[in-house]
């Protein structure tokens, strides 16, 4: 089993509707990131949590909210999903030290918004 | 947030060939870390440089933190097929609690 899990891995939905992915973790990490890719811009950082009661805004967090629902999950959620949402979104975790830690990636949701 | 450059956005060679990629910003990081994504799959870690200065070597691939701490490169020996993936640059500083910020990487071919 993958260390990083990501729900769901592909995802079409309409515009206006409230999608949530999910990711949980079993390394045992504080830390954990959502990022999203698009073509030719690399990964952006939309939240951040060091832990369950410490949650940060990242580059591009409008329109996306964030759950830390205990050490080992991390939900992203889009309450009213657009177009320009379309993305490849992938969860992360870090450990090790706080300047010099490696991420861990889960393998990413593919969201389509219609 | 600190912008990281990168460049070449996409770079076709040989097999043999050698090549270099660079990343660079206006902003000092604390760290500066390398990572390789191939299609379907989320980035792994090649490196991470803390000091500046730093070169490091990871069997055909060398790496370096500039002296102040705002550029690396990544420069690659005799490239082979299966290094064909995407490198992305990603710096940290405590100003955003370390959060890693990512370049928007090089796209990188390698043709036999």
């Amino acid at each position: 089993d993958a260390d990083v899990t990501q729900t769901p891995r592909n995802r079409i939905t309409k515009t206006g509707k409230r999608i949530m992915l999910e990711c949980s973790q079993t390394k045992g990490h504080d830390r954990m990131y959502w990022y999203r890719q698009d073509p030719g811009l690399g990964l952006r950082l939309i939240y951040y949590s060091f832990d369950v009661k410490d949650i940060n805004k990242g580059e591009i967090s409008d329109g996306y909210s964030v759950s830390r629902q205990a050490q080992a999950k991390f939900s992203l959620s889009l309450e009213s999903a657009i177009p320009n949402q379309t993305a490849l979104y992938f969860c992360a975790t870090r450990g090790g030290g706080a300047n010099t830690g490696e991420l861990f990636f889960g393998e990413g949701s593919r969201l389509t918004v219609l | 947030t600190q912008l990281l450059e990168q460049s070449p956005q996409f770079l076709s060679i040989q097999e043999g060939e050698n090549l270099t990629v660079y990343c660079n910003s206006s902003s000092v990081f604390s760290s500066l870390q390398w990572y390789r994504q191939e299609p379907g799959e989320g980035p792994v870690l090649l490196v991470t440089v803390v000091t500046g200065g730093e070169v490091k070597k990871l069997k055909r691939l060398t790496f370096q933190f500039g002296d102040a701490r705002k550029d690396s490169s990544l420069h690659i020996t005799a490239a082979q097929p299966g290094d064909t993936g995407l490198y992305l640059c990603a710096g940290a500083s405590r100003d955003s609690g370390y959060a890693l910020n990512f370049g928007k990487g090089t796209s990188l071919l390698v043709t036999p």
